[in-house]
This record gives C-alpha cells, structure tokens and sequence, in this order.
C-alpha cells in the first residue's frame, strides 16, 4: 500500500507566477489535509477537505491560497502570485476517518521563489 | 502552542544514552498529543500518541509522559542509536474541534556514536 504521495517534491517559481502542489492520499482515505512548514518550524494547518468539500480551511491565506480535492485525482494545493515568502515545504497528510491520530503524512514539496 | 525563531534547540547525546525531549503545549482543550520524527528532507513520521486521561504511555524504547497540571509532554527515547537522529515535534489535536493539529517548535536530536 504505497503512502501519500506528493508531486512535484521540488518546485521553483519566480515572483507572479503560480505554485500547483499536488497530493495523493493513501488507498482508501478521503480526508486530506494540508501544512505549511518554514525553516526550523514546526508545521503549521492550512486547510482539512474531505472529497468535494472543503471542511476547515481556518489556516488558509485570505488571498491567493486555494485548495480543492475532487471526486476524481488528486488534492490540489494552488498558490497565485507567489511571493518570496510563500517559500516553504508544504505537507499533505491523509486520514481514512477524519480522526487527527490517523493522518499520514507525505514527504513533502519544497517550494522556493526567486 | 506556536513556535518562533530561526534556530531549533538541539539535544546532544552519546550514543547508547537515554534522551528525554520536552515539549509544552498551549491549550488547556486539548485531548489528543502526538510525537513526530522528522528526517531531514521527509515529512513527519507518527511516533506513539497519548490522550488525556492518561498520565504515561510506553511504545518499543519510547515512553511519552504527559503532565496536564502545567501542560507539559515528554518524549524519553531509550538507549539512542544513531538512527534516531532527527527533529521530533510534539503536535497537540481537540477532538471535535476541527481534527487539525497544531504542532510545537521541534528539538533536534544529535546522537553521537
């Protein structure tokens, strides 16, 4: 049973232009949930969705952050007009139950913006 | 609670010691703690959990003990072997409130051989 998958694990954008992080929950998990992590910080919530729906999004940017999980493929975490201090790895977890000691977590994508 | 500043503080231990690593957390709500290992380069790794209304919860050489009085957690990791060098984040979680976790400031772990 292969774990969350995140693609790309490495990306880089120039200041203005979008960031499209992508996350692959495990087999048989509905629920996805997104962390940001700056250099020697903890991870901090961004948003919970559950398929089609957006349950908790309490940690999301007013602007330019969005997040969907569709019915068909995977998670999808979009940043518009990136800045530089968008810069940071961005963790997906996945639960099967929505129950937080079950979340998963992939390995990540580092995001840096020239 | 929420972390701040630009440096991890850092545990060094010799190799075979045993390493305890201290976390405090922020909200008195709480229910449900949760101890990650972080390898450089890779996401959280789960490392054993503990709720509530227990005080001690013991795992294969790890042991987490929690102190509600003053909102205090520890991870005591047994005879540390290399392989347990890391960054290990305590996260907190309610239960019925939101399922996110809300994660300390992180300790790194230097084992020495």
């Amino acid at each position: 049973n292969a774990g969350v998958m995140q693609n790309p694990r490495h990306l880089v954008r120039r200041r203005g232009q979008e960031a499209r992080l992508r996350c692959s929950p495990m087999k048989g998990h509905s629920h996805v949930y997104w962390y940001r992590q700056l250099p020697e910080e903890g991870l901090k919530f961004m948003v919970y969705l559950q398929k089609e729906n957006i349950i908790d999004e309490s940690g999301m940017p007013k602007e330019r952050f969005s997040a969907e999980f569709p019915k068909e493929g995977p998670s999808i975490l979009r940043i518009q007009q990136v800045v530089r201090g968008d810069s940071a790895a961005y963790f997906c977890a996945s639960s099967e139950t929505g129950a937080s000691y079950e979340q998963y977590f992939g390995p990540g994508t580092r995001l840096t913006v020239t | 609670g929420e972390s701040v500043g630009l440096h991890l503080p850092t545990l060094s231990v010799q190799e075979g010691d045993n390493s305890i690593i201290n976390c405090a957390y922020s909200n008195s709500a709480s229910d449900y703690f949760i101890w990650y290992k972080q390898e450089s380069g890779k996401g959280p790794q789960f490392i054993i959990d503990i709720r509530s209304n227990m005080d001690k919860r013991q795992g294969q050489r790890v042991t987490v003990l929690l102190n509600k009085t003053v909102k205090h957690l520890s991870l005591q990791i047994a005879a540390t072997q290399p392989g347990d060098s890391a960054v290990y984040f305590c996260a907190e979680s309610i239960n019925n409130a939101g399922n996110m976790l809300t994660f300390g400031g992180g300790t790194r772990l230097m084992v020495k051989p």
